[in-house]
């Protein structure tokens, strides 16, 4: 099965910062790399598919990069509403898998 | 508009089971797989595995292989979850996601979930 790991775990950043997570797969994935976004209480919201093509109604301060193992998500500019829980997700293989997600916190 | 609609919250003891709905609107229930997503508490996003609504052909994590049962109701749009013997640890929120319709990027297609339930608090407890 193919493993994913994010990094940080958890970042602390202020309104205005520019951010950037990173995932990393188990094997090459191609770009066969999703992106999402969870608030408390709330369902898990997709940002990115494909590795960098945006989701229709997601913000241009959100972009996604990379291919084969390695891959970054990237907030320009945070706003207040940002602050979250971010997962990466691949489906590249029939069996599906999350990252293990990273808290944005405000510092 | 496009969305699923879950089964309501369930408390059941240590082995049982417990069965979850999700039903369809907006798109073509049948056009794409169904994934099973679950969310212990403060703990991340864990993929459960997929039907696909037209064949019934299912996919499960190996972590759940043998305690999991996917199946759908085409005449009602609807996908369901069965986990069995249930544990404490199965306390979660279980959501189901598909897609309306893939990323056709030339020359493959790409999935993903853009279609989310609001989730289905399973609690398990003697």
């Amino acid at each position: 099965d193919i493993q994913m790991t994010q990094s940080p775990s958890s970042l602390s950043a202020s309104v205005g910062d520019r951010v950037t997570i990173t995932c990393r797969a188990s094997q090459s994935i191609s770009s066969y790399l999703n992106w999402y976004q969870q608030k408390p209480g709330k369902a898990p919201k997709l940002l990115i598919y494909a590795a960098s093509s945006l989701q229709s109604g997601v913000p241009s301060r959100f972009s996604g990069s990379g291919s084969g193992t390695d891959f970054t998500l990237t907030i320009s500019s945070l706003q207040p509403e940002d602050f979250a829980t971010y997962y990466c997700q691949q489906s590249y293989s029939t069996l599906w898998a999350f990252g293990q997600g990273t808290k944005l916190e405000i510092k | 508009q496009v969305q699923l609609v879950q089964s309501g919250a369930e408390v059941k003891k240590p082995g049982a089971s417990v069965k979850v709905s999700c039903k369809a609107s907006g798109y073509t229930f049948t056009g794409y797989y169904m994934h099973w997503v679950r969310q212990a508490p403060g703990q991340g996003l864990e993929w459960m595995g997929r039907i696909n609504p037209n064949s019934g052909g299912t996919n499960y994590a190996q972590k759940f292989q043998g305690r999991v049962t996917m199946t759908r109701d085409t005449s009602i749009s609807t996908a369901y979850m069965e986990l069995s013997r249930l544990r404490s640890d199965d306390t979660a929120v279980y959501y189901c996601a598909g897609v309306v319709v893939p990323a056709a990027i030339s020359p493959d297609y790409y999935y993903y979930m853009d279609v989310w339930g609001k989730g289905t608090t399973v609690t398990v407890s003697s």
